[in-house]
């Protein structure tokens, strides 16, 4: 079992560009969410879905889109990054939903995005 | 929507003392605070979590405590060793329909163990 994962790994990218970081997860967790992380500021939500074909905004959403299409996947996309997009991206789920939920949320290993 | 303070910023003690990270929010509607652990380089981790309704859970080194009436929440490690040398998040959120899941973060501390 992989757990979360996503990709790339790292990435530099000329601003004005689309990107579109990638997020899997196999515990079959109802819920998603992204993170960016900057120094000083600690993680902050860009975009969440509790359920299959449901997203909804964060704190930071600005410039940013998710999908969901199914319950494995949730992709980010940046439809055209600028340097402030610059950041440490999280992606994680949870199981928030019946009578053995956790809410734990258990994180990828993240991708560096760095946009000159 | 919530707001998370965390204290200190950084924090150096030496090993075998006890460290206390100290956290307050705003929304007296958050339910659930987790507790995550980040080396340098690694993604957060969770170590501990605490509902509304206990005061204290602890596990091991590790325990945290919940004051609702004063809306802040505190991590303890005690008989600190190098390896619990990481960055410390604190974090809020309510547990209900609509909000669950939506953590709201703190700004981190960075724990320092001397051997």
């Amino acid at each position: 079992i992989a757990g979360i994962t996503q990709a790339p790994t790292s990435q530099i990218l000329a601003a004005g560009r689309r990107m579109t970081l990638r997020c899997t997860q196999d515990m079959r967790h109802n819920a998603m969410y992204w993170y960016r992380q900057d120094l000083g500021l600690g993680l902050r939500l860009i975009h969440y879905s509790n359920t299959a074909g449901t997203t909804g905004k964060g704190e930071v959403p600005d410039g940013y889109s998710v999908s969901r299409a199914n319950t494995d996947d949730f992709p980010l996309t940046l439809a055209s990054a600028v340097p402030s997009q610059t950041s440490v991206y999280f992606c994680a789920s949870s199981d928030s939903f019946g009578l053995t939920s956790t809410d734990t949320q258990y994180f990828g290993p993240g991708t560096r995005l760095t946009v000159l | 929507g919530e707001n998370v303070e965390q204290h200190p910023s950084t924090l150096s003690v030496q090993e075998g003392d006890s460290a206390v990270i100290k956290c307050t929010y705003s929304d007296s509607a958050s339910n659930y605070f987790p507790w995550y652990k980040q080396e340098l380089g690694k993604r957060p981790q969770l170590i501990i979590d605490i509902r509304s309704n206990v005061g204290e859970k602890k596990d091991q080194r590790i325990a945290v405590t919940l004051n609702k009436t004063a809306k802040h929440f505190s991590l303890h490690i005690t008989e600190t060793q190098p390896e619990d040398s990481a960055v410390y998040f604190c974090a809020a959120t309510p547990l209900d329909g609509t909000s669950y899941g939506k953590l709201t973060f703190g700004q981190g501390t960075i724990l320092t163990v001397h051997p």
